[in-house]
């Protein structure tokens, strides 16, 4: 069985701090991670993707991998209210998403 | 440019009628096509995904199948739906290496 997991939150962060959201996977011979972001009643909308071991910068946003530890995250530096969604952790297996649960962000201005 | 285009947004359908969803792919052959469902604040559970024409894999034993009659079209579809069918269903395309792009999404409430 393939599984991810994420603390479902919420999780609460004053505006203009750093976020972070984490996620974990069971499978070790993933290759490919992404997050998503969903706004409630909407559908996921993909914001980072990463393959290596390290870090990748986008912007605000900065995904880590460390596949000896077989963990993800998400920094999302300098906050905003707007960036208050579900963040989704997904791991490729094959052709197939998994998705973990969902972290709920809220953003406090 | 790829685009999925998924109808209809919102859908409210008696226990025991029948269902019927579809999602179209354009910019794209030979996609891979996925259906999931979103319960309540529930994650993303894969229900179907198919690799080609008349190819469709199952993922949860249900009420629902699924059909791919053209290269770039999915349907979902159930003959009597279930309370429990209620939830929000996304279609996704795999644009290759780059994960998913998801359709908007149908709301359903089965009633």
């Amino acid at each position: 069985q393939k599984e991810v997991e994420q603390n479902s939150g919420p999780l609460s962060v004053p505006e203009g701090a750093i976020a972070s959201l984490n996620c974990t996977y069971s499978d070790r011979g993933s290759q490919s991670f992404f997050w998503y972001r969903q706004y409630s009643g909407k559908s996921p909308e993909l914001i980072m993707s990463i393959y290596s071991n390290g870090d990748k910068e986008d912007g605000r946003f900065t995904a880590q991998l460390n596949k000896a530890s077989q963990y993800v995250s998400l920094l999302i530096r300098d906050s905003q209210p707007s960036d208050s969604a579900t963040y989704l952790c997904a791991v490729l297996y094959g052709n197939k998403l998994v998705f973990g649960a969902g972290t709920i962000l809220r953003v406090k201005s | 440019s790829q685009t999925i285009h998924q109808w209809p947004a919102t859908l409210v359908q008696p226990v025991g009628s029948p269902l019927s969803l579809e999602c179209t792919v354009e910019g794209t052959s030979n996609p891979n096509l996925y259906w999931y469902r979103q319960a309540a604040g529930r994650g993303l559970q894969l229900l179907f995904y198919s690799v080609g024409i008349g190819q469709i894999s199952s993922e949860v034993p249900q009420n629902l199948s699924a059909s791919r009659p053209q290269d770039r079209q999915f349907i979902l579809s159930s003959k009597k739906l279930l309370l429990s069918d209620s939830g929000f269903y996304l279609c996704a395309w795999m644009s290759g290496y780059y994960g998913y792009t998801f359709g908007s999404g149908t709301r359903l409430t089965v009633v």
